[in-house]
């Protein structure tokens, strides 16, 4: 079993619309669960992480966690062309301290049309 | 603040030849990474550094080492570059927010082994 599963798309969705992004994960020690953008030649930019069950909010971004399920998602609000990227996920190998690893996905291409 | 930077951006090298790419940060982090990224695998740890003068391999260490020559700087070496090595990788640093340890990752470089 992978232990960072992500649909690797690619999700249309029109502008304006909600994107939903999934992930699964396999190891239930890990703790903290980060959503990273990173657009095409470009580098992977930390959008938001989330480490309680529930949702957590940041502008049009909410991540979603459910540690029972082993399932993490982001939700884009009002989704613009400018969020036409891939989208990681990535979970922290146990145990969770300094030097931690993390582990990533493969990515959600995701695709916004005007 | 530069973030995370490295060196160079670009480079070619023949099999058989050695380099050093160069990553620093400046955001006081303690632990830093060293991932490859390959289309169709995802982001693969090389090797990490949990703080100053301790490193330890990751996923993917074979043909590769690494130096942690300050808290600042940890540089990656190909000692005898192969065909199989031509990748994109980048560096990261972390810090512990709430528990949660994020990283953020310099621009990347991208090597071709011919």
């Amino acid at each position: 079993q992978k232990e960072v599963e992500q649909n690797s798309g690619p999700l249309s969705v029109p502008e304006g619309a909600i994107a939903s992004l999934n992930c699964t994960y396999s190891d239930r020690g890990s703790q903290s669960f980060f959503w990273y953008r990173q657009y095409s030649g470009k580098s992977p930019e930390l959008i938001m992480f989330i480490y309680s069950n529930g949702d957590k909010e940041d502008g049009r971004f909410t991540a979603q966690l459910n540690k029972a399920s082993q399932y993490v998602s982001l939700l884009i609000r009002d989704s613009q062309p400018s969020d036409s990227a891939t989208y990681l996920c990535a979970v922290n190998r146990p145990p969770n301290q300094a030097g931690t690893a993390l582990i990533f996905g493969k990515g959600t291409t995701l695709s916004v049309s005007s | 603040n530069a973030g995370v930077t490295q060196t160079p951006k670009f480079q070619v090298l023949k099999t058989g030849q050695s380099m050093t790419l160069q990553c620093a940060q400046d955001m006081n982090h303690n632990s830093m990474y060293w991932y490859r990224q390959d289309p169709g695998m995802g982001l693969r740890l090389i090797y990490y550094s949990a703080s100053e003068g301790t490193t330890d391999k990751g996923e993917v260490p074979n043909g590769y080492n690494v130096s942690r020559l300050n808290k600042r700087e940890f540089s990656l070496r190909l000692e005898s570059a192969a065909p199989s090595q031509t990748s994109v990788y980048f560096c990261a640093s972390s810090v512990s927010t709430s528990g949660a340890y994020e990283q953020y990752f310099g621009p990347g470089t991208r090597l071709t082994v011919t």
